[in-house]
């Protein structure tokens, strides 16, 4: 979920298990919102993102939940892999604004 | 991702000194972001620019600058760096057409001052 102050939150999670990371948003008028990947190292990468006007949306071993009612994202990535440790974010993009805001981040990491 | 770089990707410069880090694209993208990351932290947004003439301030634009050079360079200043300044610096690039906001992130620049 989302942290506040310097500590990041840890989800452990076995390997070819399913992982939850979930992720509480700020803004009720947010209309757009966006799942990142950040390996050690890298740059953040575009995972996966959906509409307000939506509830799910799937990719590849990747799904999005959106509950607007309790401003609750989510991202479920099924049978977790190795690859899969890294830091991620969610982002809201305020329409009003017409830029993104990110989250601070859950570190996800893998048990063999 | 190679679309996306910066330079230098590591800085190590003292107090008081003028940086520019520098971002260019390849992806042919309007927008362009400089956001700065601190340990334990998400993204935070410095500066963005919608096109070559429009520069924005965003969250935290106190002690930089940025100049959109051209549509392909961005690049981020710090007039008068301080010790808090220490962070990773990552570029962005997103295309405003298509309605998707999807940013494309360069491989962050590490600036120490000291």
């Amino acid at each position: 979920g989302e942290s506040v102050g310097l500590h990041l939150p840890t989800l452990s999670v076995q390997e070819g298990d399913n992982s939850i990371i979930n992720c509480a948003y700020s803004n009720s008028a947010s209309d757009y919102f966006i799942w990142y990947k950040q390996e050690s190292g890298k740059g953040p990468q575009f995972i996966i993102d959906i509409r307000s006007n939506m509830d799910k949306r799937q990719g590849q071993r990747v799904t999005v939940l959106l509950n607007k009612t309790v401003k609750h994202l989510s991202l479920q990535i099924a049978a977790t892999q190795p690859g899969d440790s890294a830091v991620y974010f969610c982002a809201e993009r305020y329409s009003s604004a017409s830029k993104i805001i990110f989250g601070s981040g859950t570190r996800l990491s893998i048990r063999p | 991702d190679a679309d996306v770089t910066q330079t230098p990707r590591n800085r190590i410069t003292k107090t008081g000194k003028r940086i520019m880090l520098e971002c260019s694209q390849t992806k042919g993208h309007d927008r362009m972001y400089w956001y700065r990351q601190d340990p334990g932290l998400g993204l935070r947004l410095i500066y963005y620019s919608f096109d070559v003439k429009d520069i924005n301030k965003g969250e935290i634009s106190d002690g930089y600058s940025v100049s959109r050079q051209a549509q392909a360079k961005f690049s981020l200043s710090l007039e008068s760096a301080i010790p808090n300044q220490t962070a990773l610096y990552f570029c962005a690039t997103s295309d405003s057409k298509g309605g998707a906001y999807e940013q494309y992130f360069g491989p962050g620049t590490r600036l120490t001052v000291t």
